[in-house]
């Protein structure tokens, strides 16, 4: 069964610090993963996938198939970074996204 | 372009009333896809489409139905809207090119049943 879990409902951070968001699957395959990010307002949007292994806005994330995690990291964050943050794979073919329940990031500041 | 298109914005709606949820797109995307949105629980695909005049069930299909007339709307229907319905709800869309697996999202719809 395909599942993405978020174990942190909130993060809270002080602007500057470094912030992680945890993202794990469970996929018996090879998953394209992908965080999605809402801010206030504003619709659900792609922040970036692992396939790219781009930086978008400062933010990293490195698929590790042996821990089958997908963590967001910004080494350093800033009050805009606030939002919440979806963690979502997709399977061969790409039709269908399962998403985790969501982190909300809080920066202070 | 204005992408991705949800009406109404809101409704309340009480027990047992039926609705329909619009959604457009104007990127002649071929898939088109239902969530809804609940605390906790994420987003949930409810229905999506591969193309125009395909229909198939997503994670929680139960209580709603659709249609996919023309490709650029798919249609979102309570026949007989229950309160475990209450929460929002949102449509995408995505690319049949490449491997393009963004999917983009509207605005959404806040629904409440009371």
């Amino acid at each position: 069964a395909q599942r993405v879990t978020q174990p942190e409902k909130l993060l809270s951070v002080f602007k500057g610090a470094p912030v992680e968001l945890k993202c794990n699957y469970s996929y018996s395959g090879s998953p394209e993963l992908f965080w999605y990010v809402q801010y206030s307002r504003q619709r659900l949007q792609l922040l970036l996938r692992h396939i790219s292994r781009e930086s978008i806005k400062g933010f990293t994330a490195d698929l590790n198939k042996g821990e089958t995690s997908f963590h967001l990291k910004k080494p350093f964050a800033q009050e805009e970074d606030s939002a919440m943050y979806y963690c979502a794979l997709t399977g061969l073919g790409g039709n269908k996204l399962v998403f985790g329940a969501g982190t909300i990031l809080r920066v202070k500041s | 372009n204005a992408g991705v298109t949800q009406t109404p914005k809101f409704r309340v709606l009480k027990t047992g009333q039926s609705m329909t949820l619009l959604c457009a797109q104007d990127m002649n995307h071929e898939y088109m896809y239902w969530y809804r949105q609940d605390p906790g629980m994420g987003l949930r695909l409810i229905h999506y489409s591969v193309g125009e005049g395909t229909t198939a069930k997503g994670e929680v299909p139960d209580g709603y139905n659709v249609s996919r007339l023309k490709k650029q709307n798919f249609l979102l229907g309570l026949e007989s809207a229950a309160p475990s319905q209450t929460s929002v709800y949102f449509c995408a869309s995505k690319d049949l090119a490449g491997y393009s697996y963004e999917q983009y999202f509207g605005p959404g719809t806040r629904l409440t049943v009371t």
